[in-house]
């Protein structure tokens, strides 16, 4: 499975749109991007994947650059719940391991 | 969706004891996986169950320590044996749902002693 890199953590103003980035740089062609997050005291939760085209969803928005190798995770309206360790991960279709990186820690101040 | 409920949720052990924890989904699933969460750390994968046969480990982790049942389609146990204060960590198990979606559990924390 392709590595991913993150920044260790980031700030973002309530109300504001919160832009989390993702290199991936040895993504194989059939390798999808998914991000996930976790509050505190709490397990992952699925936010969004995608294969070569932007997806949005009604948590968030994903821009993946036309090579593939980097992504941008998009918070629309960043509010104080959405304070979490956010993770990019890269697998297989179906894949079943999610392999997690360090991830970002956001924090949204208000 | 699938709904996950762990217990216990949390625990204080003694070193050299064992404690074995539960995972119930609320629908059935082919794949469970159990992961490990050290202190200020990311998830690991222990080990990915499958109904009706032995459960597949990652590098670093052996059946002897985490030994692992999966008795049906909606339920699963981890038990960590013969602790020591490393395993201290916080406990989770996965399913995939429908598509691309995994779902946690919340989770069980260890302390060990």
């Amino acid at each position: 499975d392709a590595k991913t890199t993150q920044p260790t953590s980031m700030d973002c103003a309530e109300g504001r749109a919160a832009n989390l980035p993702c290199n991936h740089s040895t993504i194989s062609g059939n390798e999808y991007v998914y991000w996930y997050r976790q509050i505190h005291s709490q397990g992952p939760q699925y936010i969004i994947h995608g294969l070569k085209n932007n997806e949005t969803n009604e948590m968030a928005s994903l821009i993946i650059t036309e090579d593939r190798k980097s992504s941008t995770l998009i918070l629309p309206h960043a509010t104080l719940r959405d304070t979490a360790v956010y993770y990019c991960i890269v697998g297989g279709h179906n894949t079943d391991k999610l392999i997690f990186g360090t991830g970002t820690r956001l924090q949204v101040f208000p | 969706s699938a709904v996950i409920s762990q217990k216990p949720s949390r625990d204080i052990c003694q070193r050299g004891t064992s404690l074995t924890i539960q995972c119930q989904v609320d629908s059935q699933v082919t794949m469970m996986f159990w992961y490990r969460q050290q202190p200020g750390q990311s998830l690991t994968l222990i080990a990915t169950a499958n109904q009706g046969s032995e459960a597949t480990y990652e590098s670093g982790f052996v059946i002897d320590k985490f030994p692992i049942s999966r008795p049906n389609l909606t339920f699963s146990t981890l038990t960590v044996s013969n602790m020591s204060p490393e395993d201290s960590s916080i406990y989770l198990c996965s399913v995939r749902g429908g598509g691309e979606t995994q779902y946690f559990g919340p989770g069980t924390r260890l302390l060990v002693l």
